[in-house]
């Protein structure tokens, strides 16, 4: 009963340095999404994933890419890390792009940029 | 554009006592509202839905009415215990912004025995 997993779950970054966050999902949805969480600001969608072979930028964009690899894979990349980008990151799918589509959260990924 | 307005925590109530979030909406389409709970330490998950005007959406004991006329919608439970402490987030999606979430800042609950 997997659903949506993430990795890693912690993680400390350099100034600069780069990595990248991995999320799969096995409930065959068509819609990927991250998102960061900020202390007082609620979740913000960085970028999203409609279907297989789309990506469209979100809220909040600037400083990351992203990759969907297939259909159950949509992973997050910092090319290079900057203290503002300290936060913690949720990737969640959701089977189509209706409203009423109810959208699933991974356990998200704690990263600090020092 | 669409946002989401809920009410400043942290919420400190003692067991068995009624429990009200409130949450209010702008949005320029019919949008579809959600509460999100996160428990300490994990992911969301979907407390409970509504995706028109007059539903009510249910789950646990907690409830929520969409009120179109004052763009609310309030999370209520009649009431609370120790395990309902956790981070809730009222949230909308509109159809014609696809299925992205817009969430509110989070309201934290803390109930004492």
């Amino acid at each position: 009963n997997a659903g949506v997993t993430q990795t890693p779950k912690f993680q400390v970054l350099k100034t600069g340095q780069s990595m990248t966050l991995q999320c799969a999902q096995d409930m065959n949805h068509n819609s990927m999404y991250w998102y960061r969480q900020d202390p007082g600001m609620g979740l913000r969608l960085i970028y999203y994933s409609a279907s297989e072979g789309t990506t469209d930028k979100g809220e909040v964009p600037n400083g990351y890419n992203v990759s969907r690899l297939n259909k159950r894979e949509f992973s997050l990349r910092l090319e290079s890390a900057a203290p503002s980008q300290t936060s913690v990151y949720f990737c969640a799918s959701s089977l189509g792009q209706g409203g009423g589509n109810t959208i699933y959260f991974g356990e998200g990924s704690w990263l600090t940029v020092v | 554009g669409n946002s989401v307005t809920q009410m400043e925590g942290p919420v400190t109530l003692s067991e068995e006592a009624f429990l009200t979030i409130n949450c209010t909406y702008t949005a320029t389409g019919y949008p579809s509202l959600f509460w999100y709970v996160q428990y300490p330490g994990e992911g969301l998950q979907l407390l409970l839905k509504a995706t028109k005007a007059d539903d009510k959406g249910s789950n646990k004991g907690f409830e929520a009415t969409y009120r179109k006329e004052t763009t609310s919608f309030h999370l209520e439970k009649g009431s609370v215990q120790v395990s309902d402490s956790a981070v809730y987030f009222c949230a909308l999606s509109d159809q014609g912004y696809g299925n992205k979430l817009v969430f509110g800042a989070g309201t934290i609950l803390r109930v004492k025995s």
